[in-house]
């Protein structure tokens, strides 16, 4: 099955610079790839997803590029703010099939 | 908008009770799923189900069951409920290839 890798695991930026987060997947047959952001105590919200017919997608401050080359898909957030402070899941899907594989998540702290 | 509740926010339970956790969705969505959350390891899928009746394994089905009785409404149980047990579960739900939508989460200790 798929194993998608995220990193890093935690990430603290000053309020204004940038956050990027990365994740690497095995199964080339993947072609979805959705970013979900989690607050403390709340479920998991999508906030941008990619599928692999492109290789970028930008929504305001949020941007994910896609590599499929290199099977690997990052998480660009700019002038970041206080309420960005959330852990950051990246997340994978094979073509036809319904479920996610999920990587391990990365805590964003946006120091003000 | 998409919505997925799950029973109870927080639970406590003791050693060997049997456990259900319900979840239940209001978009007619085919499939849902069940994951455990814990530190440092993500979201890791314990069960999933296409339909009605129907159930798939994920990743960590041991020591789980599930019920799909009805469309909207899909139960996570624990067996025999063991310390290791204790986790965040959360219920989630889709239309065919388009993003999962999830509960709030159930914060389970098993004492």
């Amino acid at each position: 099955g798929e194993n998608v890798e995220q990193h890093p695991s935690t990430l603290s930026v000053q309020e204004g610079d940038s956050a990027v987060i990365k994740c690497t997947y095995s199964d080339s047959a993947s072609n979805y790839f959705p970013w979900y952001k989690q607050e403390l105590g709340k479920r998991p919200q999508l906030i941008i997803d990619i599928r692999s017919n492109v290789g970028e997608k930008k929504d305001q401050r949020i941007a994910v590029t896609l590599n499929k080359t290199a099977k690997h898909f990052s998480l660009h957030i700019t002038e970041t703010q206080p309420e960005d402070s959330a852990v950051y899941f990246c997340a994978a899907r094979e073509t036809g099939a319904n479920n996610l594989f999920f990587g391990t998540g990365t805590r964003l702290t946006v120091i003000p | 908008d998409v919505k997925v509740t799950q029973s109870s926010r927080y639970l406590v339970k003791r050693t060997g009770e049997k456990v259900f956790l319900e979840c239940v969705q209001d978009m007619d969505h085919e499939n849902m799923f069940w994951y455990r959350q814990d530190p440092g390891l993500g979201l890791r899928l314990i069960y999933f189900s296409y339909d009605v009746k129907m159930k798939e394994k994920g990743d960590i089905p041991e020591g789980y069951s599930v019920s799909r009785e009805k469309k909207e409404r899909f139960s996570l149980i624990l067996e025999s409920a063991s310390t290791n047990q204790t986790s965040m579960y959360l219920c989630a739900s889709m239309d065919l290839q388009q993003p999962q939508h999830f509960g709030d989460g159930t914060r389970l200790s098993i004492l």
